[in-house]
This record gives C-alpha cells, sequence and structure tokens, in this order.
C-alpha cells in the first residue's frame, strides 16, 4: 500500500509554455502532499505544501503566482509551472502523506517528474 | 533553522563489506527521521522511518540507529551487494522533512 505516482514522468518544453505535473495517492486518501524540487546532487527543497480544500503553503523564496498548486481532491494534487523558464528546469517530486498517519507523520513519495525547459 | 548533514557526499566499498552511512543534524526537536534510498534519475524509496520515542527497528540487512541528543543517525549496512549501490538520503521530520544530500555509495563486485 501507500503508493504515489506522478504523471508525466518526464517533460521537455519551450520556454515561456505551462507545464502541469500531477501527483496522485493510489491506494490512501491524503490531506496533505508536499512538492519538492531537486537540482542535481542537491537535496530535496520543499517547495509547497498543498492540503484539500484550502490554498498551498508556500516556502520562502518560491514564487506562487509561478507555482500553481492545486489539490482538488483527497487523491490528486497538481503543480502547474507557469511562464517555464530554463532555469526552471529541474526534478519535481511530490509526496503524500495519509489521513490518519499518527504521530509518525510518514510521507510517501512520487517517482518524480524530470522537467528540461529548452 | 533545521540543517541535515551527510558525510562524505560519496563511498566506494568492496562487495561483502559491512559499512555506516552517517547523518547529523542540528535541532533535536524532531518527530521521527527517516532513510531513503535513491536510484538515478528516479524518485524516493523510503527505507525506515524511526520513531523519536521508540527503539530503532532492523529490516533485513539494514540497521538504522537515532541519538537525537546528539543530532546523530546512523544507517548499518550489512554484508555490502552490488545492487545496494544508490544515493541514501536521510531526512528529519518536525512540522516538515528537512532532507540531507545524500550519500552516493557503490558497491563494486
Amino acid at each position: 500500500g501507500a503508493v504515489v505516482s506522478q504523471h508525466p514522468s518526464r517533460v521537455i518544453c519551450k520556454s515561456g509554455t505551462s507545464v502541469k505535473i500531477e501527483c496522485r495517492s493510489l491506494d490512501f486518501q491524503a490531506t496533505t502532499m508536499f512538492w519538492y524540487r531537486q537540482f542535481p546532487k542537491q537535496s530535496l527543497m520543499l517547495m509547497a505544501t498543498s492540503n484539500e480544500g484550502s490554498k498551498a503553503t508556500y516556502e520562502q523564496g518560491v514564487e506562487k503566482d509561478k507555482f500553481l498548486i492545486n489539490h482538488a481532491s483527497l487523491t490528486l494534487s497538481t503543480l502547474t509551472v507557469t511562464s517555464a523558464h530554463p532555469e526552471d528546469s529541474s526534478f519535481y517530486i511530490c509526496s503524500a502523506r495519509r489521513i490518519a498517519s499518527g504521530i509518525s507523520n510518514e510521507q510517501f513519495f512520487g517517482p518524480g517528474t524530470r522537467l528540461t525547459v529548452l | 533553522k533545521q540543517e541535515v548533514t551527510q558525510i562524505p557526499a560519496a563511498l566506494s566499498v568492496p562487495e561483502g563489506e559491512n559499512l555506516v552511512l552517517n547523518c547529523s543534524f542540528t535541532d533535536s526537536t524532531i518527530y521521527n527521521l527517516q532513510w531513503f534510498r535513491q536510484d538515478p534519475g528516479k524518485g524516493l524509496t523510503s527505507l525506515l522511518l524511526i520513531q523519536s520515542s521508540q527503539r530503532e527497528q532492523t529490516s533485513g540487512r539494514l540497521n538504522p540507529s537515532l541519538d537525537k541528543s546528539s543530532g546523530r543517525s546512523t544507517l548499518y549496512i550489512a554484508a555490502s551487494q552490488p545492487g545496494d549501490s544508490a544515493t541514501y538520503l536521510c531526512a528529519v521530520a518536525l512540522k516538515k522533512l528537512t532532507f540531507g544530500k545524500g550519500i552516493t555509495l557503490s558497491v563494486r563486485p
């Protein structure tokens, strides 16, 4: 159990276009989903925390108008990179924390999406 | 601000060797600590979650430890195999997860 999927796994787009990435919890309901980005040989950096039915909470330095997050249901969150530029090229990973996770707060991670902006 | 450090950044060992991966963190106020494995170009696979209030549990050849007071965790890997080659990240949790940069392990046949 506790499987998280991401779609697409890889996307290449032209500068200026928008890209949507989906994150789904396949076999559990997630009240909270997280979006991270990872640059080569760097750690995962939390971009935003997404709560179902409410606005996302963005980390300092992350532009909320550029990285739009929608958590429409207990199994789906989407990240839209608007007007993408080459510097947005990165590996984007989502995670989900299921309802009634207790005190463990364990997060389950998706396989990631490689975004390349030309 | 919580900072997580993993040193060294890379480690190469011959097959069969036992090894220890280190993780240190600056703020001991944590709920738990997780160790993850990441293969090149892939997402994260959770290996172990250590609750701060519970005794660590062994998982096969993996044996973690956590010392909150000193801000340290280790992941002991017994009898390493080439298939263990990957990047190992630790992350500490309070309100959110804070990750280290990872240790890239290479096990030579």
